[in-house]
């Protein structure tokens, strides 16, 4: 199976920092997810990232997935306290209608005022 | 655009009581279904999915079982809840090539 690794585990920055968050991957990755989670609640969708070499942004966060396709980073520029939460990158592997969305463990972010 | 429902939002249950937590879809048909728990810590672990009515694949071995007995139903149970089984439990959809949807979770804890 699939296994994803994220770091940092956790992460606290002053308000206006920028700040990058990684995502590697056991295998290739055919379709890259990034979600967004405050604690206790759904997971809010960013951004998806399917061809090497993607990049794309939304607001004031950019994610890329690497040439490879093994490797995903998120980027913030100038955090804000709303930016805080939990980041989880997911993959599904699987081709066909069979997809499974497995997850790395998380990147808490903090961001100080 | 694709709603994932689910209900309760949280629920305190004693050791060895039954379980139901109920997952339904709207505004879209044939979605592949997931249940995840998010137990302590931070990661999401993939619990059961499912392509089709009737058509469920169990990830991990537990305590728990899954069932569609409807297109847009998806259902998590328990005969008897162990301590083990608290957590917070994420349903999610996914149509075709689209991303996934999520829910907006139920917290289970058994006491």
């Amino acid at each position: 199976s699939q296994e994803l690794e994220q770091s940092p585990q956790s992460l606290i920055v002053q308000e206006g920092k920028n700040l990058t968050i990684n995502c590697t991957s056991s295998k290739t990755l055919y379709g890259l997810y990034w979600y967004k989670q405050k604690y206790g609640e759904g997971l809010i969708f960013l951004m998806m990232l399917q061809k090497g070499g993607e990049e794309k942004s939304h607001e004031k966060i950019t994610a890329k997935l690497d040439e490879k396709k093994q490797q995903s980073s998120l980027h913030i520029t100038a955090s804000q306290p709303s930016h805080a939460g939990i980041y989880l990158c997911g993959a599904d592997g699987s081709g066909g209608s069979n997809y499974k969305l497995t997850f790395g463990k998380g990147t808490l972010l903090t961001v100080n005022p | 655009s694709q709603t994932i429902h689910q209900w309760p939002a949280t629920l305190v249950q004693p050791v060895g009581s039954p379980l139901s937590l109920e997952c339904t879809v709207e505004g879209t048909s044939n979605p592949n279904l997931y249940w995840y728990r998010q137990a302590a810590g931070r990661g999401l672990q993939l619990l059961f999915y499912s392509v089709g009515i009737g058509q469920i694949s169990s990830e991990v071995p537990q305590n728990l079982s899954a069932s569609r007995p409807q297109d847009r139903q998806f259902i998590l149970s328990s005969k008897k809840l162990l301590l083990s089984d608290s957590g917070f439990y994420l349903c999610a959809g996914k149509r075709g090539f689209g991303g996934y949807t999520f829910g907006s979770g139920t917290r289970l804890t058994v006491v």
